[in-house]
């Protein structure tokens, strides 16, 4: 099983731009998050998604955020226009619907100058 | 609400001697508590877990923890620590399982730093 996999793992882009991360959950995973971890917050949950469905929102910060699951192997996040205060470590993770483990994807480190 | 707090931000030891790692909660109910572990550069990674079956869990690499509801507390302790352990540690808790989709609400995390 090749875990969680995010990319790209390093994204360096300049304000206003639009930014895309992606990941692929482990197969037969149910549930899907979005987490993004900064020094000064922490990991905070931005969105998770279940069956493909998103079902909680509420962490995203603002509208320039937008996350999309289109089938059971691949979801993204969006940035669009990003900001430098958006510059962060994003994690994805997935779990399965009968158990309370989540596996983390290694994270996309966004860096927006 | 729920919540968790750790105590530390940062925690060091010298190799061979005891770790404690320190977490209190608040839930209105019986929580699912965890603590996730996180090496430079990775994802966190699920260290133990407790779903109020026994209440000292043992997780891997040699580390548990001992949920005490009449101190809300959750500690992290391994009897003899090395330098891989070396990392950041989360407590970690969920709200209603059943409601929330097992989302997991992450304490601000203890940097523990392993001296040879």
């Amino acid at each position: 099983d090749a875990g969680v996999i995010q990319s790209p793992r390093h994204e360096v882009t300049e304000m206003g731009q639009e930014v895309t991360l992606r990941c692929k959950p482990i197969s037969g995973h149910d549930y899907l998050f979005w987490y993004r971890q900064t020094m000064m917050r922490g990991l905070e949950l931005l969105i998770y998604f279940n069956n493909n469905v998103p079902i909680d929102d509420s962490g995203m910060p603002e509208d320039r955020f937008s996350a999309k699951m289109p089938n059971a192997s691949f979801s993204t996040l969006k940035i669009q226009p990003s900001e430098p205060r958006d510059s962060a470590v994003y994690f994805c993770a997935s779990r399965r619907a009968v158990s309370t483990e989540q596996y983390f994807g290694p994270g996309t480190r966004l860096t927006v100058t | 609400a729920q919540s968790v707090t750790q105590l530390d931000s940062h925690v060091s030891v010298s190799e061979g001697t005891p770790v404690l790692l320190r977490c209190n909660y608040s839930s209105s109910y019986s929580p699912s508590l965890f603590w996730y572990v996180q090496h430079p550069n990775k994802g966190p990674q699920l260290l133990l877990k407790y779903t109020s079956a026994a209440t000292l869990v043992k997780g891997i690499n040699g580390f548990e923890a001992e949920f005490k509801k009449s101190e809300t507390s959750f500690h992290l302790t391994k009897p003899s620590a090395h330098m891989s352990d070396a990392a950041e540690y989360f407590c970690v808790v969920t709200p209603s399982f059943y409601n929330q989709g097992g989302k997991l609400i992450f304490g601000q995390g203890t940097e523990l730093s392993v001296k040879p």
